[in-house]
């Protein structure tokens, strides 16, 4: 069965460092993999997006992520945090085996950066 | 500006009452979705669309019922609504199955829900 996990609830990280938002995921087919953020009262917002090729993605704002196929896993970073990053985000599989058009979000990450 | 627009933003309902929310987009998007947030459990999906007069159930379409009579606009509708479902109710389009090349799905500000 497809499913998503971020297993963490919530991560801090001072402004200026490194941070990593983490995401496993399982499919039958291969993954489309997507990060979204959420800011307060607003709807998601997409980030990046893997389908195929370079396993490093660039997306908005600084961010990236890097698809790791043998441990399925699907983790955003940014080298340096800033305040204005702090939101919700939420990472997400489609599975090209899966004729039925279905997105599976994971249960998101809070995502606080300290001054 | 282009893009999906929901209304209402803000609903109160007594158990029992029905309502429908109402999902726009100008973006010509030939798939619409509705999902549900909840605390802990990320968005998950309701009913989707992958056309004009064409509507699916997705993980949770029970005590919902949607419609696509026009390509810019996917209906959600409750008929009589019960304490379970109160959430925020997103509403999301794209180009393809995969989402637009740039910007993936396109989502709309939400509707919060509360049933009383």
């Amino acid at each position: 069965a497809q499913s998503v996990a971020q297993p963490e609830d919530q991560v801090n990280v001072a402004e200026g460092n490194p941070l990593t938002v983490k995401c496993t995921y399982s499919v039958s087919g291969n993954p489309y993999l997507f990060w979204y953020v959420q800011y307060p009262n607003r709807g998601l917002q997409f980030l990046l997006k893997y389908i195929t090729g370079d396993n490093l993605v660039k997306g908005s704002y600084g961010f990236e992520a890097e698809f790791n196929k043998s441990q399925t896993s699907f983790h955003l970073k940014k080298p340096s945090a800033l305040v204005s990053d702090s939101a919700l985000y939420f990472c997400a599989v489609r599975d090209t085996w899966d004729n039925f058009n279905k997105f599976y979000f994971g249960s998101g990450t809070k995502l606080n950066v300290k001054p | 500006n282009a893009g999906v627009t929901q209304t209402p933003k803000f609903r109160v309902l007594k158990t029992g009452q029905s309502m429908t929310l109402l999902c726009a987009q100008d973006m010509n998007h030939e798939y619409m979705y509705w999902y549900r947030q909840d605390p802990g459990m990320g968005l998950r999906l309701i009913h989707y669309s992958v056309g004009e007069g064409t509507t699916a159930k997705g993980e949770v379409p029970d005590g919902y019922n949607v419609s696509r009579l026009k390509k810019q606009n996917f209906l959600l509708g409750l008929e009589s609504a019960a304490p379970s479902q109160t959430s925020v109710y997103f509403c999301a389009s794209s180009r393809t199955m995969t989402g637009d090349a740039n910007y993936g799905y396109t989502f709309g500000s939400g509707t919060r829900l509360t049933v009383v």
